[in-house]
């Protein structure tokens, strides 16, 4: 069966610090993966989708960026965080239907 | 373009009461249609899908059907649990933009 990991789980880090924050799919090959945000309390905010390695597409220009090394790794970075990027960040991997599913989440605060 | 409109919330119910959450779409064909739940600190869990026309979703007491001719996909459940008690989110694969297309979200409380 298909699995979706992240982390870490939590984060907190300081404004001007980087962050990395890593998503592994096991079970399935070449997926679409996904990389969302939640602000508390609000919806989901696409941020970058991948179709295959080295393929990203951005939703919205900001000062994070994605990376996708392996056929089952998505990475999400940035290499100076602002206030704005605390958030729940969500991996995920498209399934046959079109239908996705999502990793625990990581949640980042940035102070 | 594609979106997906959903009853705002919160939506407070007693234990064993009936729930429906209406959401309606806008698209172009005839999108794949999804709920889905998140419960407190948790990420997003499938909970149904339909992918065509009068498709009816189904699970853990859950039901929504796929109306074409009012672009619906309400969710129902007849007894509503405590633990029923999250986010919910409706949803639209749209094949134009190669995403989901989310509503807002509807949080739900069951109280005892």
């Amino acid at each position: 069966s298909q699995t979706i990991h992240q982390w870490p789980a939590t984060l907190v880090q300081p404004v001007g610090s980087p962050l990395s924050l890593e998503c592994t799919v096991e079970g399935t090959s070449n997926p679409n993966l996904y990389w969302y945000r939640q602000a508390a309390g609000r919806g989901l905010q696409l941020l970058f989708y991948s179709v295959g390695i080295g393929q990203i597409s951005s939703e919205v220009p900001q000062n994070l960026s994605a990376s996708r090394p392996q056929d089952r790794q998505f990475i999400l970075s940035s290499k100076k965080l602002l206030l704005s990027d605390s958030g729940f960040y969500l991996c995920a991997w498209q399934g046959s239907s079109y239908e996705q599913y999502f990793g625990p989440g990581t949640r980042l605060t940035v102070t | 373009g594609d979106s997906v409109t959903q009853m705002e919330g919160p939506v407070t119910l007693s234990e064993e009461a009936f729930l429906t959450i209406n959401c309606t779409y806008t698209a172009t064909g005839y999108p794949s249609l999804f709920w889905y739940v998140q419960y407190p600190g948790e990420g997003l869990q499938l909970l149904l899908k339909a992918t065509k026309a009068d498709d009816k979703g189904s699970n853990k007491g859950f039901e929504a059907t796929y109306r074409k001719e009012t672009t619906s996909f309400h969710l129902e459940k007849g007894s509503v649990q405590v633990s029923d008690s999250a986010v919910y989110f409706c949803a639209l694969f749209s094949g134009g933009y190669n995403k989901l297309i989310f509503g807002a979200g509807t949080r739900l409380a069951v109280h005892p």
